[in-house]
């Protein structure tokens, strides 16, 4: 079964800094993609950013972007120049190309001190 | 993106009722998907909702305790039967988008029963 592991529960970035989330995968198939949601206290989930398996390149958007080490099986989410916004809870989600349910990690609680 | 809808946004319910909360999407979508999420915890699948098929459990979710309907491409329902207080979550529904294996999510159900 494919887990998704998330080590830090809580992390806190001074607005304009530069943070990372950390994330690891167990996975044995060669065919999947990953994602970064976010959950503010609204509750609704967002999709922030996604990789595809097969792709080396590291996926960016705007302020985020990820570091994509498939053989050591790790995807870290980079959140640059922080803004208040930005405070939620990030969870790191994995989905394989034949299975189609999404396996969520734990969660990190980002707080961004002004 | 698709635009989703959940009905009713919160509620409070007594032990042993049910609940059935509806999800609507503004565009026809084949797989649609209901989570849980427990107080301070990550995202659970409960099940997959296919058109014109039984929807597919998770291992710990039964049809008796969670029924679900699919009775067309826009719309799914999930029914929390015969509540206790351990029921008590966000309920959460998705649709895959069309071509991608990403998920978008509904605002969520807050579930309280006492």
């Amino acid at each position: 079964a494919q887990t998704v592991t998330q080590s830090q529960p809580e992390m806190s970035v001074q607005e304009a800094e530069t943070v990372t989330l950390s994330c690891t995968y167990d996975t044995s198939e060669s065919d999947y993609y990953l994602f970064w949601y976010k959950q503010p206290p609204s509750r609704q989930m967002i999709l922030v950013i996604r990789q595809e398996a097969y792709k080396q390149q590291n996926a960016t958007e705007n302020r985020f972007s990820v570091n994509f080490q498939k053989a050591a099986k790790s995807f870290s989410l980079k959140i640059s120049d922080s803004q208040l916004g930005d405070a939620a809870m990030y969870f790191c989600a994995y989905v394989s190309g034949s299975a189609r349910q999404l396996t969520f990690g734990s969660g990190t609680q980002l707080t961004v001190l002004p | 993106s698709a635009v989703i809808s959940q009905k009713p946004s919160r509620d409070i319910c007594q032990r042993g009722t049910s609940l059935t909360i509806q999800c609507q999407v503004d565009s026809q979508v084949t797989m649609m998907f209901w989570y849980r999420q427990q107080p301070g915890q990550s995202l659970t699948l409960i099940a997959t909702a296919n058109q014109g098929s039984e929807a597919t459990y998770e291992s710990g979710f039964v049809i008796d305790k969670f029924p679900i309907s699919r009775p067309n491409l826009t719309f799914s329902t999930l029914t929390v039967s015969n509540m206790s207080p351990e029921d008590s979550s966000i309920y959460l529904c998705s649709v895959e988008a069309l071509g991608a294996y990403e998920q978008y999510f509904g605002p969520g159900t807050r579930l309280t029963v006492t």
